[in-house]
């Protein structure tokens, strides 16, 4: 299983554009990279998953690092709702396993 | 609407006692999880799925048995709950594509075993 490396903690301020970093230097050449949060009191939520290229959606953007040891996941308006954790996870394998490290709580001012 | 339901969402029980925690989901997946969230070690999957009747071992399976007899539905069963197991418990369901598992997680169930 690739490890990855995440600051514990970060800051940023509401309306404001946060990049989120994660290392994964041991991640094979087929893992997907995968970003989930957590809320408060709540479950983990898919945000975002990519291989190679960058990839977009209606919740965020995922940057991957040319040789793919690195990405980097960016909210483009931070808001109050994004504080959470945010998990990056490389791979699931064949079996869907999601391995959680420790993750980044992002806390968001107004 | 498209969701992951648990049932309860909170219990209190004693040790030795039977309970079975219910997950189902209404997307159709062929793929569910049990994972359990404690401080300091993250969650950790219990169980998983690949679809009806297929079940294996996550990494922490001592203690806990399931079922997939339909698809929608993957109880998690406790024969005989320790203190332990007391615990935040998500259930996750997802179409599988490869390698790549969008999971849907449930609200959760804050079990606590006296």
């Amino acid at each position: 299983d690739a490890k990855t490396t995440q600051p514990n903690s970060m800051e940023s301020n509401e309306e404001e554009p946060v990049h989120l970093p994660c290392n994964h230097s041991t991640i094979s050449g087929t893992d997907y990279i995968h970003w989930y949060r957590q809320l408060p009191s709540q479950g983990p939520e898919y945000v975002i998953h990519g291989l190679t290229s960058n990839v977009n959606n209606r919740m965020a953007s995922l940057a991957i690092a040319e040789d793919r040891k690195s990405s980097t996941l960016i909210l483009h308006r931070a808001t109050l709702r994004d504080a959470a954790v945010y998990y990056c996870i490389p791979g699931s394998g064949n079996t869907g396993k999601l391995i959680f490290g420790q993750g980044t709580t992002l806390q968001v001012k107004p | 609407e498209a969701q992951v339901t648990q049932n309860p969402r909170y219990l209190i029980t004693v040790t030795g006692k039977k309970l079975t925690v219910t997950c189902s989901q209404n997307m159709n997946h062929e793929y569910m999880s049990w994972y359990r969230q404690d401080p300091g070690l993250g969650l950790r999957q219990i169980y998983y799925s690949m679809n009806v009747e297929v079940t294996d071992k996550g990494d922490v399976p001592e203690g806990y048995k399931v079922s997939r007899k339909e698809k929608r539905n993957f109880p998690l069963i406790l024969e005989s709950p320790s203190p332990n197991q007391t615990s935040l418990y998500f259930c996750a369901s997802s179409f599988g594509t490869g390698n790549v598992y969008e999971q849907y997680f449930g609200p959760g169930t804050r079990l606590t075993v006296t």
